[in-house]
């Protein structure tokens, strides 16, 4: 299959350790999104790459987080001095284009557990 | 702001029988909707979405939604439940550019035989 692809499927660190988390995004996807789905909670937006750039990361909850996509194709998720408040399901998608009318394909996510 | 209420947390439906899952938004402009699907282990699915047009939308695996503006409301409905329809339920609400959908806390289905 040829759908979003997520490393590693499970994660577990211990608070103060540095993580990164992979997305590889469908073929041809331009744009690749990364959200954050706590227990009991919707995903929860944090960064949005246009090809090689971040063209919104609002979402990113301080500068422990940050993420990188530099050939427009992989992306991957860094977290600094991790924290157990940051135990959650990462989710990554991508889609064809930016805008609505470009579906979102979403890849399985990486459940991080910080103890 | 941009803000998504799924008011059910959990919905138990016999199979066969009719769903509706609730959806409230709260949106500045005409909104773009969407209803998702998780399956435990799986991805996300999109099952519809609303742009503009009819209100009345038809997704996939038998499910549609009706968008209702006076009640800010996305209702998602299915006739007849099958027990492959048990997952949790996210409605979603964006803005045109879509990077930043605001999705609700989900609604849990379980489908009793």
């Amino acid at each position: 299959g040829a759908g979003v692809s997520q490393t590693p499927s499970n994660k577990v660190t211990e608070k103060g350790k540095y993580v990164e988390l992979r997305c590889d995004p469908i073929s041809g996807h331009t744009a690749l999104y990364w959200y954050r789905q706590s227990l009991g909670q919707g995903p929860e937006f944090l960064i949005y790459f246009q090809g090689t750039g971040a063209a919104d990361d609002s979402g990113l909850p301080n500068d422990r987080f940050f993420a990188v996509r530099p050939e427009g194709s992989v992306s991957t998720l860094k977290i600094q001095r991790t924290e157990r408040g940051d135990s959650a399901v990462y989710l990554c998608a991508s889609s064809l284009g930016s805008g609505p009318y470009n579906e979102q394909f979403f890849g399985p996510g990486t459940r991080l557990t910080v103890l | 702001a941009q803000s998504v209420t799924q008011p059910d947390i959990h919905i138990t439906v016999s199979e066969g029988a009719s769903l509706e899952l609730r959806c409230n938004y709260s949106y500045g402009a005409t909104p773009y909707l969407f209803w998702y699907v998780q399956s435990p282990g799986q991805g996300l699915q999109l099952l519809l979405k609303y742009f503009s047009g009819d209100t009345l939308v038809q997704g996939i695996k038998g499910f549609e939604a009706e968008f209702k503006r006076s009640q800010s409301s996305f209702n998602l409905r299915k006739p007849s439940v099958h027990w492959s329809d048990a997952a949790e339920y996210f409605c979603a609400v964006g803005p045109p550019n879509n990077n930043d959908m605001r999705f609700g806390a989900g609604t849990r289905l379980t489908v009793k035989p």
